[in-house]
């Protein structure tokens, strides 16, 4: 079945730009989704489609899609950003069809 | 304004068989393009897609759950009922439901809020 690759961590001070990638054989022929998810509570979708956002997440929010790596970036990063990200694709001739990446813990240093 | 609530049993025994019901609102689950989806997410793991029904009944499995999965939907009452035999502690998790939308690319938006199924003797 399909494998999506995140690194488990990643850090960034605030006020800089974060970027969480998410690895895959090429995911670039793919639609790519990304979530965030803080302690507790259940997954907020923040990027769908490679690089559209759902109303009421912030422009800061952008994502990308290429070759066998799809990115998500958080520009300007702040406190609040700080959860775990997760990417997901959906290939519905696939027998797999849904698959998520194992997660990103972004910490704000 | 679209919301998902799940419920069902927050303990079940091993070899048990686990009925999760999600009840929705916002939308109508006869609509082209859409679905919902299950997700479970073990305490302190990642997550993990299980089952999906489309608007038109097709229903999409997990191929490593697909023989213990069983996905329905009543359109009338706005539910969609997920079951799971054969219930192993390793089953322990939180199960999400949630919107999905195939016009954009399947993406799961918005999620109920969870329930927590302990699976234990």
């Amino acid at each position: 079945s399909y494998v999506l690759t995140q690194p488990p961590s990643v850090s960034v001070a605030p006020g800089q730009t974060a970027r969480i990638t998410c690895g895959g054989n090429n995911i670039g022929s793919k639609s790519v989704h990304w979530y965030q998810q803080k302690p507790g509570q259940a997954p907020v979708l923040v990027v769908y489609d490679d690089s559209d956002r759902p109303s009421g997440i912030p422009e800061r929010f952008s994502g990308s899609n290429s070759g066998n790596t799809a990115t998500l970036t958080i520009s300007r990063v702040e406190a609040g950003d700080e959860a775990d990200y997760y990417c997901q694709v959906w290939d519905s001739s696939s027998d797999h069809p849904g698959v998520f990446g194992g997660g990103t813990k972004l910490t704000v240093l | 304004q679209i919301t998902l609530k799940e419920s069902g049993p927050t303990l079940v025994k091993p070899t048990q068989t686990l009925t999760l019901t999600c009840t929705f609102s916002g939308f109508s689950l006869s609509t082209s393009g859409v679905g919902v989806g299950w997700i479970r997410q073990p305490p302190g793991k990642a997550l993990e897609w299980l089952a999906l029904i489309y608007w038109d009944d097709d229903k999409r499995y997990s191929p490593s759950l697909k023989s213990r999965l069983t996905i329905t939907k009543d359109t009338s009452k706005n539910q969609v009922v997920l079951t799971m035999t054969n219930m192993d502690p390793v089953d322990t998790a939180t199960y999400y439901c949630a919107h999905g939308i195939a016009a954009a690319g399947m993406g799961f938006d918005p999620w109920g809020q969870g329930t927590l199924v302990t699976v234990s003797s």
